[in-house]
């Protein structure tokens, strides 16, 4: 199994307060991601990185910033967590070869009260 | 843009039938396209990938063939197992920038013994 946790896992929140979630690889790959999974959605790309300090938006970025100031790490935050934003959030890696599959991590539950 | 179309869920099966999971793509140019499975509670894994057409992807008895003619990529098994009750996702992968991957939908499968 590809070296990916995600802490925390679980999580409960009140709306306006801001989250970081933490992602972690022991992989040293070049790409890294973060989906949220939602009912009815399958899983949607908030935002990626492609190296350290390099980042890009994906398909529902907005209330989410991420940052990645090392190849192992990448943290997404919730400046004020909302209700919309209660999910599954799932971080994947991947090599840096194009069209290389993703290996993902365990997840963490989020819920804003 | 791209898009991955999976049949709706969901299948409920007894163990031994025969499985097929239906996924059709749109895409420009040549994706790779990929199965995954999430067992209950857990994040998702490769089960199998093509990354040209007519490749066969092939795992633990599932397999998928990659056909550009129809843009499909069905999932068989011939013979289903409880153990196999989960969440499967179709996903395309092309290439561009993030190396990123488009999912279906999702369907469930439920096999009773």
């Amino acid at each position: 199994d590809a070296g990916i946790t995600q802490s925390p896992r679980h999580k409960v929140t009140e709306t306006g307060t801001p989250v970081t979630l933490r992602c972690h690889q022991t992989e040293n790959h070049r790409y890294m991601y973060w989906y949220r999974q939602d009912p009815g959605h399958g899983l949607r790309l908030i935002h990626y990185s492609y190296g350290v300090k390099d980042t890009d938006k994906g398909e529902v970025s907005d209330g989410y910033s991420v940052s990645r100031s090392k190849t192992e790490d990448f943290l997404l935050t919730l400046e004020s967590a909302t209700s919309s934003q209660t999910s599954v959030y799932f971080c994947a890696i991947s090599e840096s070869a194009p069209l290389n599959e993703q290996f993902f991590g365990p997840g963490t539950r989020l819920t804003v009260l | 843009g791209d898009s991955v179309t999976q049949m709706e869920g969901p299948v409920t099966l007894s163990e031994e039938a025969f499985l097929t999971i239906n996924c059709t793509y749109t895409a420009t140019g040549y994706p790779s396209l990929f199965w995954y499975v999430q067992y209950p509670g857990e994040g998702l894994q490769l089960l199998l990938k093509a990354t040209k057409a007519d490749d066969k992807g092939s795992n633990k008895g599932f397999e998928a063939t990659y056909r550009k003619e129809t843009t499909s990529f069905h999932l068989e098994k011939g013979s289903v197992q409880v153990s196999d009750s989960a969440v499967y996702f179709c996903a395309l992968s092309s290439l561009g920038a993030g190396n990123m991957l488009t999912f279906g939908g999702g369907t469930r499968l439920m096999v009773k013994p």
